[in-house]
């Protein structure tokens, strides 16, 4: 497996304008997470997708700000319209959890993918 | 919410020296993982802990999980070059949720 791929690496585009991000998880894996990551506020949870549905968008900014998981090895971000606060590193894991109750936790660690650089100018 | 609290924010350690960074949770965790983000790079997973009391260790890494499941520490002894990056604990109470700390960020002099 290649691992979490994300798309694009790299995005520079001007602030109003709608970016999507995007991310294909490890094969077999049934949970999804979308983090933002900034010098400021380091490491930030924005949503967590379990069998492809949102778990926890608590995260998530604010309304300029969705995501969707159309199946189990497709998951986008998108942010409309864009603004120059929302420059930041995004990362998207995938892992594996086993589930509550006796056999429970994560059963994989989180994979990270390379993350996608995001500038609004 | 659960939080988990990660100190100190920045460690500046003198090569071959050792240094710990906690992690500390407002509720009790099921496990704990620890990941290493170098420069530029994206967070890898280092180690899972589990159980109460716990210690596992990865060559000069030292990893910690407290009796009551609500702290962790990591500790490196002899400090290289090459742990120059950030730490990050992230934790989980029985559901779906893997809370991130906000890191350590480990810088070290020659």
């Amino acid at each position: 497996d290649a691992g979490v791929i994300q798309s694009p690496r790299h995005e520079v585009t001007e602030m109003g304008q709608e970016v999507t991000l995007r991310c294909k998880p490890i094969s077999g894996h049934n949970s999804l997470f979308w983090y933002r990551q900034t010098m400021m506020r380091g490491l930030e949870l924005l949503i967590y997708f379990n069998n492809n549905v949102p778990i926890d968008d608590s995260g998530m900014p604010e309304d300029r700000f969705s995501a969707k998981m159309p199946n189990a090895s497709f998951s986008t971000l998108k942010i409309q319209p864009s603004e120059p606060r929302d420059s930041a590193v995004y990362f998207c894991a995938s892992s594996f959890f086993r589930g509550t109750g006796r056999f429970q936790g994560w059963d994989t660690e989180a994979f990270f993918g390379q993350g996608t650089r995001l500038t609004v100018v | 919410g659960q939080q988990v609290m990660q100190i100190p924010q920045y460690q500046h350690v003198q090569e071959g020296e050792d240094f710990t960074t906690y992690c500390n949770s407002s509720t009790t965790l099921s496990n704990i993982q620890w990941y290493k983000q170098r420069p530029g790079g994206h967070p890898v997973f280092l180690i899972q802990l589990v159980k109460s009391g716990e210690v596992k260790k990865q060559k000069r890494l030292t990893f910690q999980f407290g009796e009551a499941k609500k702290n962790s520490s990591l500790h490196i002894t002899a400090t290289q070059t090459t742990d120059v990056g950030t730490y990050f604990c992230a934790g989980s109470s029985n559901d779906y949720k893997l809370s991130f700390g906000a890191g350590t960020t480990v810088t070290v002099r020659a």
